[in-house]
């Protein structure tokens, strides 16, 4: 397997733009995750779900961000309209649940700069 | 509610000298126990895995962990680091019973000098 696979690596836009991040999860994982990750805050988990469901967005900072996952093998992070302060590395990650005891598959990430 | 922190945000050893990365965490139950590594411009790679069993684990690149339950930390060691150990480790803590959550410490840089 490829890995989770995350697309762009890096991506350059100006304030008020729509940013759309996508990832492919590891083949068979059931779990996918979406952090953010910045020097002041360190990795904050936005979202995640099971079998394509979302069951935790608490973590998503405002209105402005949606995350669909319309399958098993694709999942998009939206900002719609993207800021400054959404500058971050977002790293998309998979894990297969089995008690918990399996930890997760990261992507490499996509570097998000907002101008 | 979990939490997991680790104490020093910098390390900075000289190569060849004993790496040590404190992690303590904050559980009603024992949880399952993870350390991640994150070189430069990377994703995160699982380092090693606390779940049950043996308390010393063992991990990639001549790691190692112990959980110690009385001390409730999970520090990971090293015996000789090396130049190739330069990059971000991160504690991490899962929920037992939960939906495989995984709550993560801040971070400890680690520098390798010459």
């Amino acid at each position: 397997d490829a890995g989770v696979i995350q697309s762009p690596r890096h991506e350059v836009t100006e304030m008020g733009q729509e940013v759309t991040l996508r990832c492919k999860p590891i083949s068979g994982h059931d779990y996918l995750f979406w952090y953010r990750q910045t020097m002041m805050r360190g990795l904050e988990l936005l979202i995640y779900f099971n079998n394509n469901v979302p069951i935790d967005d608490s973590g998503m900072p405002e209105d402005r961000f949606s995350a669909k996952m319309p399958n098993a093998s694709f999942s998009t992070l939206k900002i719609q309209p993207s800021e400054p302060r959404d500058s971050a590395v977002y790293f998309c990650a998979s894990s297969l649940l089995r008690q918990g005891t399996d930890g997760y598959t990261f992507g490499s990430g996509t570097r998000l700069t907002v101008v | 509610a979990q939490s997991v922190t680790q104490l020093g945000s910098h390390v900075s050893v000289s190569e060849g000298a004993l790496v040590l990365l404190r992690c303590n965490y904050s559980s009603s139950v024992p949880p399952y126990l993870f350390w991640y590594v994150q070189y430069p411009n990377q994703g995160l790679q699982l380092l090693l895995k606390y779940t049950t069993g043996a308390t010393l684990v063992k991990g990639i690149n001549g790691f190692e962990a112990e959980f110690k339950k009385s001390e409730t930390s999970f520090h990971l060691t090293k015996p000789s680091a090396h130049m190739s150990d330069a990059a971000e480790y991160f504690c991490a803590v899962s929920d037992r019973g939960g939906y495989n959550k995984l709550i993560f410490g801040a971070g400890t840089r680690l520098a390798v000098h010459p």
